[in-house]
């Protein structure tokens, strides 16, 4: 069965709106999750690390005002994309570390379309 | 700056015959290795890894081995399947379950 869940699978919004990404580890506690993003024909790319109980680190380039982790219990970290734009446009992946065997599971991502 | 590369952006294989995948990276602090198989508007999925202590993993159909003084990576597939058709992706790590970065993919099609 799945280990990582992440919903929705597909979003639709208007330009400026907010859209709220949720990911959750359903297998174990999960300290660390990782969000990434993929553009088509691109790799993935880290956008940042959330930590339960503690801020977010970004990667170079992700602005952490726009994109809003919270990672407020062992099992959730949710991804929200603040006033989201075309550009904005992706393919957004959670995946989960699974520490005690040393295990990197991935949510089956979220196809995020701004209009 | 591209630490992890997969210079062939795809790949054609009859059914059959063996898939080889190739991976170059540049950081010599990376020590822990995976292969993640991707169809699309789905997540990755974890094929088979690789630590720095050892040159070779093997895994059902598929086989990774890792040449560390030439900083390269290759993945075999055999006997390839159609169902192999996807996307690829290697990925490295300086510690085993630390954050990956990945190479940009290799599309494999696997022909009947």
């Amino acid at each position: 069965g799945a280990v990582v869940s992440q919903h929705p699978s597909w979003v639709i919004c208007k330009s400026g709106t907010s859209v709220k990404i949720e990911c959750r580890s359903l297998d174990f506690q999960a300290t660390t999750m990782f969000w990434y993003r993929q553009f088509p024909k691109q790799s993935l790319m880290l956008m940042a690390t959330s930590n339960e109980g503690s801020k977010a680190t970004y990667e170079q380039g992700v602005e952490k005002d726009k994109f809003l982790i919270n990672h407020a219990s062992l099992t959730l970290s949710t991804l929200t994309v603040t006033s989201a734009h075309p550009e904005d446009s992706s393919f957004y992946i959670c995946s989960v570390l699974d520490r005690l065997n040393e295990k990197l599971f991935f949510g089956s991502g979220t196809q995020l379309s701004v209009l | 700056d591209q630490q992890v590369k997969q210079n062939s952006p795809s790949l054609s294989v009859q059914e059959g015959r063996i898939s080889i995948l190739n991976c170059d990276y540049t950081n010599s602090m990376f020590d822990y290795f995976l292969w993640y198989k991707k169809y699309p508007a789905e997540g990755p999925t974890f094929l088979i890894s690789i630590s720095s202590i050892k040159d070779k993993n093997e895994d059902g159909r598929f086989t990774v081995f890792l040449n560390k003084s030439a900083k390269h990576l290759s993945l075999h597939i055999v006997p390839s399947q159609p169902g192999d058709s996807a996307v690829y992706f290697c990925a490295a790590g300086e510690a085993a379950g630390n954050k990956l970065t990945f190479g940009g993919g290799t599309r494999v099609l696997v022909k009947p």
